[in-house]
């Protein structure tokens, strides 16, 4: 099946920038969708299809997809962006969905 | 707006089953399929798979046939989840959620139920 890796965590200062990658064969063939999951509540999609913004979601939040790698980007990260993050994707091979192994994000 | 509202948390022996409804609601329900994710305490997001709401056909992941029902109710724009022969390793968070176009290898995740807590101990 196919497999998305991520890192487990990322550390970011405030205002800084924080990239979270998404590993996987070929993934820059796939449309990615990045999740942002805070604590006790339910996930919620800040990227879609590789680089779009859902209404609502903040221009510092961006995506990019290319070769084997596909990154969400947080630029001038603040507290609030403290979460853990999720990429997917759908799997032509088994026709499923796909979600990386997600990446917890501290703000220093 | 969409509302995706699911059943309260669940307290089940071994061996039980437990059914999880998701109720929708703010949109026409039977224009976007309905999938169900699990999470496991401390873990990551896994896609169980979907149901089609027109035809009520559902799509099982690997890991979740057998066991694993998904059904539908649309008079009452319902969705279920059913889980029989509970296992410890089935204690987890049961999301539903929304599928954001009809389109199959287009799809992400637009709406999120709260999740249901499932917790199976004896």
């Amino acid at each position: 099946s196919y497999v998305l890796t991520q890192p487990p965590s990322v550390s970011v200062a405030p205002g800084k920038t924080a990239r979270i990658t998404c590993g996987g064969n070929s993934i820059g063939s796939k449309s990615v969708h990045w999740y942002q999951q805070k604590p006790g509540q339910a996930p919620v999609v800040v990227i879609c299809y590789d680089d779009d913004r859902p209404s609502g979601i903040p221009e510092r939040f961006s995506g990019s997809n290319s070769g084997n790698t596909a990154t969400l980007t947080i630029s001038r990260v603040e507290a609030g962006d403290e979460a853990d993050y999720y990429c997917q994707v759908w799997d032509t091979s088994s026709d499923h969905r796909v979600f990386g192994t997600g990446t917890k994000v501290t703000v220093l | 707006q969409v509302q995706l509202v699911q059943s309260g948390s669940e307290l089940k022996k071994p061996g039980a089953s437990v059914k999880v409804s998701c109720k929708a609601s703010g949109y026409s329900f039977t224009s976007y399929g309905l999938n169900w994710v699990r999470q496991a305490p401390g873990q990551g997001l896994e896609w169980m798979g979907w149901i089609n709401i027109n035809s009520g056909i559902p799509t099982y992941a690997q890991g979740f046939t057998g066991r694993f029902v998904f059904s539908l109710d649309t008079s009452v724009t319902t969705a279920y989840l059913q889980i029989t022969g509970l296992k410890a390793a089935d204690t987890a968070v049961y999301y539903c959620a929304r599928a954001s176009t009809w389109e199959w290898s287009r799809f992400y995740f637009d709406y999120w139920g709260q999740g249901t807590l499932v917790t199976v101990s004896s």
